[in-house]
C-alpha cells in the first residue's frame, strides 16, 4: 500500500500568515492526490483534487501543487476559519490511503 | 442538494455484528462509486471500503477484509456496510463518501458520520 507522510503534524500560526503543508508519497502517484479540511466534530471537506484543482466554493487563498511523490497545500493568508486539521489522500491505487493529518492551530 | 446520511451505528460487544447504511439523495446515485471512511477517536482518517456504481468493483482495506461486506441498492439509493467479528479497534466514526463522477480522484461529498463503539 502507498503510504502518505504529512509534515508537520501540527503547526501554530497567526491570522494573515502563509502556511504550507507537505505530503510525501512512498511511491510516485502522478497527480492523483486530494486535500481535505476537517473541523472538530465535522465531516471532512474536499479542498483540492488532482493535486492542484480547486474544488468549487473553496477560497482562492488555498492552493495545491506537486506531482510524483511530493505535494504541498498552501494557504496564502490564514483566516480564522482555516484553523482545522488537513489531510491528503492518494487515488493512484487501492487502498486509497490518507496522510496522518496536519493540525493548524492559532498562535 | 447532495445528501448522504449514515445510520446504524451503536454499541456492540467484541465479536458482534452491526450493519451501517448510507442513504443518498440529490444526485444520480447509480453514477457514483461510494466509499466508507472511518476515524477512530482522536485519530486520523482511514479508508475502509469502496463499491463501484454498478457493484462490479469492490475493495476493502486489509484491516477489515474478510469481516466487512459492502453492498448497494441503486433502486433504493443506498449503500450498506455489514460489519462482522467486530473488534475494539473498529471503534470509530464511520463516514460514507461519494466519489466524483467518472472515477474522478476525489471524495466530493461526505455524510455526517455514525459512531460505532465496540466494547464489552
Amino acid at each position: 500500500a502507498i503510504q502518505l507522510t504529512q509534515s508537520p503534524s501540527s503547526l501554530s500560526a497567526s491570522v494573515g500568515d502563509r502556511v504550507t503543508i507537505t505530503c510525501r508519497a512512498s511511491q510516485g502517484i502522478s497527480s492523483a492526490l486530494a486535500w481535505y479540511q476537517q473541523r472538530p466534530g465535522k465531516a471532512p471537506r474536499l479542498l483540492i483534487y488532482d493535486a492542484s484543482s480547486l474544488e468549487g466554493g473553496v477560497p482562492s487563498r488555498l492552493s495545491g501543487s506537486g506531482s510524483g511523490t511530493d505535494f504541498t497545500l498552501t494557504i496564502s493568508s490564514l483566516q480564522p476559519e482555516d484553523f482545522a486539521t488537513y489531510y491528503c489522500q492518494q487515488f493512484n491505487s487501492y487502498p486509497f490511503t490518507f496522510g496522518g493529518g496536519t493540525k493548524v492551530e492559532i498562535k | 442538494e447532495v445528501q448522504l446520511v449514515e445510520s446504524g451505528g451503536g454499541l456492540v460487544k467484541p465479536g458482534g455484528s452491526l450493519r451501517l447504511s448510507c442513504a443518498a439523495s440529490g444526485f444520480t446515485f447509480s453514477s457514483h462509486s461510494i466509499n466508507w471512511v472511518r476515524q477512530a477517536p482522536g485519530k486520523g482518517l482511514e479508508w475502509v471500503s469502496s463499491i463501484s456504481s454498478s457493484s462490479s468493483y469492490i475493495y476493502y482495506a486489509d484491516s477489515v477484509k474478510g469481516r466487512f461486506t459492502i453492498s448497494r441498492d441503486n433502486a433504493k439509493n443506498s449503500v450498506s456496510l455489514q460489519m462482522n467479528s467486530l473488534r475494539a479497534e473498529d471503534t470509530a466514526v464511520y463516514y460514507c463518501a461519494r466519489r466524483g463522477r467518472d472515477g474522478s480522484k476525489k471524495f466530493d461529498y461526505w455524510g455526517q458520520g455514525t459512531l460505532v463503539t465496540v466494547s464489552s
